[in-house]
């Protein structure tokens, strides 16, 4: 089944530590982003990849981290969560741009006290 | 900066009305997306437009590409307390899709 998985679905974690959202597609997609989605704000993109080894910045990447190194697996790093950080979190992966279709993992829901 | 505003916010009806979700940009985008997002889960692509012009029909939604590209509308006719959820607008962007905020939708039985 074609599919975006992500790990952990719920976290609770306090400030400062450290913690990885794992994101992986089996569908060969070449792209992969992170969304941040909170009330009224919408989607808003983290980081997105192109291929192995090409992150980009999108629109909140402040306080993130992203790798790239296999195609199948994106991870979010949150070197130092902050209480701000608090937010329901989405991996997804289309096949390039365009018109393909964006398919989007289950969620993340990051509680930082 | 490409952004896209999505009206209304939330829109709360009645069983069997109509209504209209509108995404307008100042910007022209390639190609649009509509997806649908229901509680706890990830958003699912419910239809792609790219002509402008374009109306695209799936059951009792109707989504419309503007002339120019530059907007786009869902049209639920009779609505169905299966169609609540939250409806997300998508333009294509470089590199990158550029979405609206979102429409709640609550339909009473």
């Amino acid at each position: 089944e074609a599919q975006v998985t992500q790990n952990p679905r719920y976290l609770i974690t306090v400030t400062g530590k450290k913690l990885t959202v794992t994101c992986s597609q089996n569908m060969n997609h070449e792209y992969m982003s992170w969304y941040r989605q909170d009330p009224g704000l919408g989607l808003r993109q983290i980081y997105y990849s192109m291929n192995v080894e090409v992150t980009d910045k999108g629109d909140v990447p402040e306080g993130y981290k992203v790798s790239r190194k296999e195609k199948r697996n994106f991870p979010l790093i949150l070197e130092s969560p902050s209480p701000n950080q608090t937010s329901l979190y989405f991996c997804a992966s289309r096949k390039r741009g365009g018109t393909d279709t964006q398919y989007f993992g289950p969620g993340t829901r990051l509680t930082v006290l | 900066t490409q952004l896209l505003e999505q009206s209304p916010q939330f829109l709360s009806i009645q069983e069997g009305e109509n209504l209209t979700v509108y995404c307008n940009s100042s910007s022209v985008f390639s190609s649009l997306q509509w997806y649908r997002q229901e509680p706890g889960e990830g958003p699912v692509l419910l239809v792609t437009v790219v002509t402008g012009g374009e109306v695209k029909k799936l059951k009792r939604l109707t989504f419309q590409f503007g002339d120019a590209r530059k907007d786009s509308s869902l049209h639920i006719t009779a609505a169905q307390p299966g169609d609540t959820g939250l409806y997300l607008c998508a333009g294509d962007g470089n590199y990158q899709l550029i979405w609206g905020a979102g429409t709640k939708l609550i339909i009473k039985p």
